[in-house]
């Protein structure tokens, strides 16, 4: 079935440096893949989205490519700020397209 | 536009009872899954409902039901409760049957079972 291996952490950064969250998927088909954030103590929140290969998705500074050949959806972002100190969490669609498989998540933790 | 809501936040419950949480979906929405995180884990998926019906259901047991509403709400019913049920449940909902499309979340039910 449909999995996602997603670089373990916690990642310790200083304001402004640049961010790399490695994320590799197995996946019979062409799933969706899919990066969500969690802040302490709320729910998920959908950072991006890439549907086909190639796509590349972003929003608010962050990035992921969808990598056919390499079956990955790193998440990367320029300049980090305090404010983007969060669990990150990679996921893509099951085969049946139905549920999300999520990594075990990434804690971000950004200094100023 | 309201988001994906939830209730109750939080809940205390002992083992062997049985428990309910509620979910109202996105406007427009009208397909529901339901995911359990484990402190310090990614969620995992425990059923999706459209039409008022299970249509996908993960690797849990049997003591975990739902059921979802003409108006597209649902709830998730856990009985017997076990300590290992202690979790933040994410309710999560998604337009036109939920096959392949994006799932926003709500803010979860943090359960804690003692």
């Amino acid at each position: 079935g449909n999995s996602v291996t997603q670089m373990e952490g916690p990642v310790t950064l200083s304001e402004e440096a640049f961010l790399t969250i490695n994320c590799t998927y197995t996946a019979t088909g062409y799933p969706s893949l899919f990066w969500y954030v969690q802040y302490p103590g709320e729910g998920l929140q959908l950072l991006l989205k890439a549907t086909k290969a190639d796509d590349k998705g972003s929003n608010k500074g962050f990035e992921a490519t969808y990598r056919k050949e390499t079956t990955s959806f790193h998440l990367e972002k320029g300049s980090v700020q305090v404010s983007d100190s969060a669990v990150y969490f990679c996921a893509l669609n099951n085969q049946a397209g139905t549920a999300l498989i999520f990594g075990k998540g990434t804690t971000l933790s950004v200094s100023s | 536009d309201a988001g994906v809501t939830q209730s109750p936040t939080h809940l205390i419950k002992t083992r062997g009872q049985q428990v309910t949480l509620r979910c109202s979906p996105k406007s427009g929405h009208d397909t529901v899954s339901w995911y359990q995180q484990a402190l310090g884990q990614g969620p995992q998926f425990i059923f999706q409902y459209y039409e008022e019906e299970e249509r996908q259901r993960g690797n849990f047991p049997d003591r975990f039901s739902g059921h979802q509403f003409p108006n597209y709400s649902s709830e998730l019913n856990v009985n017997a409760l076990l300590l290992g049920d202690s979790a933040l449940y994410l309710c999560a909902s998604s337009p036109g049957q939920g096959k392949g499309e994006t799932q926003y979340f709500g803010p979860g039910t943090r359960l804690l079972v003692l």
